[in-house]
């Protein structure tokens, strides 16, 4: 089946820090990719995604690339600021028909302080 | 603010009982899905519907069901709750009327956060 991995949180960062965070999946054909983002008491809300093999999706300065050939789609973001500290998550849907369903990795929680 | 409405934001209930979770999505949106988020589970996709019909299920418990109405919006029920039913429960909508719903961007509600003792 399909599943995704995430690196263990917590990840703690000064502002204005390099961001990385490490997701993989497993699927059969070609996924979508997604990262979502959940702040303190909220729902979930993308902050970006890729349907196809190299596209970069990009969103409030973060970037992530669909590398097919390594099963990846890491999370970058240059700066980070206090406001980004959150729970980060990355999913991934398969791409078929009206029937989609997301599955999604475990979560990192980012803390970014002053 | 997503557009999707969820009611009621927090139910709290004792073992044993029914309750039903209410979800409105996104105008024009066809397609809704439920999610549970618990600690030791994390963030599960249970069931999606488009246009009143069932299109795809995930591990959702036989004392679980979901239906959506023809105004859209839906309703999961969960009945003979137990102490591991208490979770977060999301709903997302998506548009998902081309062919590759899974390129679909989904929209979550704020989740209903069910306590059960």
């Amino acid at each position: 089946g399909n599943s995704v991995t995430q690196m263990e949180g917590p990840v703690t960062l000064s502002e204005e820090a390099f961001l990385t965070i490490n997701c993989t999946y497993t699927a059969t054909g070609y996924p979508s990719l997604f990262w979502y983002v959940q702040y303190p008491g909220e729902g979930l809300q993308l902050l970006l995604k890729a349907t196809k093999a190299d596209d970069k999706g990009s969103n409030k300065g973060f970037e992530a690339t669909y590398r097919k050939e390594t099963t990846s789609f890491h999370l970058e973001k240059g700066s980070v600021q206090v406001s980004d500290s959150a729970v980060y998550f990355c999913a991934l849907s398969p791409n078929t028909g009206t029937a989609s369903k997301l599955t999604f990795g475990t979560g990192t929680r980012l803390q970014v302080t002053l | 603010d997503s557009g999707v409405t969820q009611t009621p934001k927090h139910l709290i209930t004792a073992t044993g009982q029914r309750v039903t979770l209410r979800c409105s999505p996104r105008s024009g949106d066809l397609s809704v899905y439920w999610y549970q988020q618990s600690l030791d589970q994390g963030l599960q996709f249970l069931i999606q519907y488009y246009n009143g019909e069932e299109r795809a299920k995930g591990n959702i418990l036989e004392r679980f069901s979901a239906q959506q109405f023809p105004d859209l919006h839906s309703e999961l029920n969960l009945s003979s709750l137990e102490l591991g039913d208490s979770a977060l429960y999301f709903c997302a909508s998506s548009v998902a009327m081309s062919g590759r719903a899974g390129t679909d961007t989904q929209y979550f509600g704020p989740g209903t956060r069910l306590t059960v003792l």
